[in-house]
């Protein structure tokens, strides 16, 4: 139990749907992050959420959307992805954004595998 | 770009052998991190490293940040079973406290 918790954990999706992914973390943390990891691939930072405001978009496409309602809960909404959309999405928290303030620890959720056909 | 070179991609040891994983930056850190990844599982944080020089030890990890602050290894003496994974370090970036992540070194055991 790392605090972070995603669902739903698989999520088989065609290109056409519209589907979203939760993470709730219960940590008391500020900032929280999506990742995407793909095989034999560094973890790619897509959105950085501070304090509910977004601070960072890594050139993601437009087909994910990232939704902060408030600094517990963090959505990632699909909507006509493709195929090498498919990996695991990663939510993760810390305690603030700027990492080099404190331990900079990142606590990640376990994960939301995702494969699109 | 900024990137974090991490090396080798895969290691295969004997139980009992070492393990290292080396870690290069093209711009300085302000610190590294390394994270560990089991089989089907999260990247879960081991350990930060701050100084220029530093070297800090957990049980049988050893970890590393080079003089200059671009490089860091860890290194696992006599690896067990329970090592087994994937070992990312992620270097935050001097200039804008950016963690970029290594493309990690996965362990295996062989059987």
């Amino acid at each position: 139990e790392t605090g972070v918790t995603q669902t739903p954990r698989h999520l088989v999706m065609g290109m056409t749907n519209k589907k979203s992914l939760k993470c709730e973390q219960h940590l008391g943390h500020n900032a929280m992050y999506w990742y995407k990891q793909s095989a034999k691939k560094p973890l790619e930072l897509m959105f950085v959420y501070s304090l509910e405001e977004r601070v960072e978009n890594n050139s993601v496409p437009s087909r994910f959307s990232p939704e902060c309602p408030n600094s517990s809960h963090l959505f990632l909404h699909l909507h006509t992805l493709q195929p090498e959309d498919s990996a695991l999405y990663l939510c993760a928290s810390s305690q603030e954004r700027s990492i080099a303030a404190n331990t900079g620890e990142l606590f990640f959720g376990e994960g939301s595998r995702l494969t699109v056909l | 770009g900024q990137q974090v070179m991490q090396i080798p991609q895969y290691q295969h040891v004997q139980e009992g052998e070492d393990f290292t994983t080396y870690c290069n930056s093209s711009t300085t850190l302000s610190n590294i991190q390394w994270y560990k990844q089991r089989p089907g599982g999260h990247p879960v944080f081991l350990i930060q490293l701050v100084k220029s020089g530093e070297v800090k030890k957990q049980k049988r990890l050893t970890f590393q940040f080079g003089e200059a602050k671009k490089n860091s290894s860890l290194h696992i003496t006599a690896t067990q079973t329970t090592d087994v994974g994937t070992y990312f370090c992620a270097g935050v970036m001097d200039s804008n406290y950016q963690l970029i992540w290594g493309a990690g070194t996965k362990l295996i055991i062989k059987p």
